[in-house]
């Protein structure tokens, strides 16, 4: 069955960077997008970016251009995000998710990221 | 840059029908998907591509399409429905977004 296995919890000092895994299992790899979501506490969902797993090409959400990077290892079936200069504002549950015909149908179990000093 | 608009709130008794309206700002609208969020938990996409329903997803939620606004439907409302939902879709270049969120209360 499909799985996507995130990294677990991270505590980050203000100006820091995080980067967060998300491995994937049961389909694959290279035939997929895979998107990165995430949730402040009590705010919306908000779209970060995605990456097409095959090629490595990304699109990122304007709000995070230029601080937000997603890759990817084929050999590891695993993505990755990583957020730079971290803010108290950028504390929140990262998730990763598969995007097939019928949308982001699967989900990591989220990554609670933390920022505080 | 590319915005949905949802209503914050949607109250709504047992057994009756709740409508969850998605605008988006301009033409030409992509498909959209919607995705529930009880708290704790991962969202689940409850319905793709304007009116498609996954696997596993109950009949009870519909979608619709009007020019460019999109209708959530869930008729015969369970206790258990009761969940944030968010519409998301993409402009034309592939950049993704989501929908405001509506929180839907069952009374």
């Amino acid at each position: 069955q499909v799985q996507l296995v995130q990294s677990g919890a991270e505590v980050k000092k203000p100006g820091a960077s995080v980067k967060v895994s998300c491995k994937a299992s049961g389909y694959t790899f290279i035939s997929y997008a895979i998107h990165w979501v995430r949730q402040a506490p009590g705010q919306g969902l908000e779209w970060m970016g995605w990456i097409l797993a095959g090629n490595g090409n990304t699109k990122y959400s304007q709000k995070f251009q230029g601080r937000v990077s997603i890759t990817r290892d084929t050999s590891a079936s695993t993505t990755y995000m990583e957020l730079n200069s971290l803010t108290s504002e950028d504390t929140a549950l990262y998730y990763c998710a598969r995007f097939g015909v019928p949308g982001l149908e699967y989900w990591g179990q989220g990554t609670l990221v933390t920022v505080s000093s | 840059s590319y915005e949905l608009t949802q209503p914050p709130s949607v109250s709504v008794s047992p057994g009756q029908t709740a409508r969850i309206t998605c605008s988006a700002e301009t033409l030409p609208k992509q498909y959209v998907y919607w995705y529930q969020v009880r708290p704790g938990q991962a969202p689940v996409l409850v319905i793709y591509k304007d009116n498609e329903r996954p696997s596993g997803i109950p009949e009870r939620f519909s979608g619709s399409t009007s020019g460019t606004t999109v209708t959530l439907t869930i008729s015969g409302v369970q206790a258990e429905d009761e969940a944030d939902y968010y519409c998301h879709s993409t402009d034309s270049s592939g950049i993704f977004v989501f929908g405001t969120g509506t929180a839907v209360t069952v009374l």
